[in-house]
């Protein structure tokens, strides 16, 4: 079964790069989508980006000139890096396997890292 | 962007009871449409893909119907477990993906 852990800075200073990286255990990277995810502090979700094992990107349209999500060197592993943070930007952060071939459902989420957007 | 809303807000329901959840989309999303539920402290869960497929290991208490903007879960006899917030999905990926807002089912 896959497994999913998200690691990264739990506080980042306002106007600079929030950067998080997801492992798989249990499973392979290739032939899937994955998808990071952020819910802000009592409120719903929201789609961030996906990326498939090839590198192929696409952003969420309100984020997508601030985010860029690539796959680690050994393909386990992909990351996200957000720019130019506000406060607006703290959120738990989940990374996610996407269930489907080209069907953008969420079958398998991480634990999800609280990140911090303060000075 | 589509939009997705949700109702009720919140849904007071007895244990054992049937609860009836409703998702609507701001236009068509064909069958691309998912339904989670997420407890305190913890990531989402996935239950529904496809708007009435169950996904692997959901018990059968829970269906999902309906198919272009409108869709409904049914969860047929809450049990303890159930309590959560419910949330849907669109997937009709050309068109960005997009959460509703979610539907907090509490104990009555």
């Amino acid at each position: 079964q896959v497994q999913l852990q998200e690691s990264g800075p739990g506080l980042v200073k306002p106007s600079e790069t929030l950067s998080l990286t997801c492992t798989v255990s249990g499973g392979s990277s290739s032939n899937y989508y994955w998808t990071w995810i952020r819910q802000p502090p009592g409120e719903g979700l929201e789609w961030i980006g996906y990326i498939y094992y090839s590198g192929t990107t696409n952003y969420n349209p309100s984020l997508k000139s601030r985010v860029t999500i690539s796959m680690g060197t050994s393909k386990n592993q992909f990351s996200l890096k957000l720019n130019s943070v506000t406060t607006a930007d703290t959120a738990v952060y989940y990374c996610a396997r996407v269930g489907g071939t080209t069907k953008f459902y969420f079958d398998s989420w991480g634990q999800g890292t609280p990140v911090t957007v303060s000075s | 962007e589509i939009v997705m809303t949700q109702s009720p807000a919140t849904l007071s329901v007895s244990p054992g009871e049937r609860a009836t959840l409703s998702c609507r989309a701001s236009q068509s999303v064909n069958s691309n449409l998912a339904w989670y539920h997420q407890k305190p402290g913890q990531a989402p869960r996935l239950l529904i893909y496809g708007a009435s497929t169950r996904a692997t290991g959901v018990p059968a208490r829970f269906s999902g119907s309906g198919s272009g903007t409108e869709f409904t879960l049914t969860i047929s006899s809450l049990q303890s477990e159930d309590f959560a917030v419910y949330y849907c999905q669109q997937y009709n990926a050309w068109l960005g993906i997009t959460f509703g807002p979610g539907t907090k089912v509490d104990i009555k």
